[in-house]
């Protein structure tokens, strides 16, 4: 059965660059059938979509982050990694990873399956 | 890109049958059948209950349906039951491999 684990600090600075990895196992991530995602809810708040990212590398970013969001993928560890830049306050949220099916042909992300158990991380000086 | 607009909460008591709108807009939910709809426990990661529309992943309890019209698509529990007390979400593809969320509805079972 496939599963996802975030690592990463808990605790950032503002001002500094949030960097979470996340591995996968009991399957491989490269697979032509999903995207790879992550999704972050601030403390009692929705999901927000931060970005999509496919075994080749290729990558989707939400608009609102983009800019200064990036999400890079080590096929020989199995695990992809988020990092988003000059964080505030506003990126303290729990973050989650996970797989994302695709609509094939065209692959468009689809739905979302597994997700990670999440990690919080604090943006606080 | 905007957040799919979902009522914040809703409620009703044991056996009721409830149902949740997500609206969006001819940018996703219109023009796409890849709405999916997640149910988050307290503490708990959340969990896919119907992909592309009407889909139900094994497991999931046939109480749970979804269906779409126009730009809103709707999420219905039927047979309400005490667990389903949790927090609903809806998702749709919205062009350019993006995908957009809903930003929840509280469902209070009485």
């Amino acid at each position: 059965q496939l599963q996802l684990q975030e690592s990463g600090p808990g605790l950032v600075k503002p001002s500094e660059t949030l960097s979470l990895t996340c591995t996968v196992s009991g399957g491989s991530l490269s697979t032509t059938d999903h995207f790879w995602g992550w999704i972050r809810q601030p403390p009692g708040r929705g999901l927000e979509w931060i970005g999509n990212i496919f075994y080749t590398g290729s990558t989707y970013y939400s608009p609102s982050l983009k800019g200064r969001v990036s999400i890079t993928v080590d096929t020989s560890r199995n695990q992809f990694s988020l990092n988003l830049r000059s964080v505030t306050a506003a990126d303290t949220a729990i973050y989650y990873c996970a797989r994302v099916f695709l609509w094939l042909p065209p692959r468009w992300p689809d739905w979302i399956d597994p997700w990670g158990l999440g990690t919080l991380v604090t943006v606080s000086s | 890109q905007s957040a799919l607009t979902q009522p914040a909460s809703v409620s009703g008591s044991p056996g009721q049958s409830i149902t949740i709108s997500c609206t969006g807009s001819s940018s996703d939910v219109g023009n796409y059948n890849l709405v999916s709809w997640y149910q988050q426990h307290p503490g708990k990661p959340p969990r896919v209950i119907i992909f592309e529309v009407i889909k139900r992943p094994s497991g999931v309890s046939h109480r749970f349906s979804g269906s779409k019209s126009g730009n809103t698509a709707s999420l219905t529990i039927s047979g309400l039951q005490t667990e389903d007390e949790a927090d609903y979400y809806c998702s749709s593809y919205a062009e350019s491999s993006t995908f957009v969320l809903g930003g929840g509805t509280k469902l209070t079972v009485l």
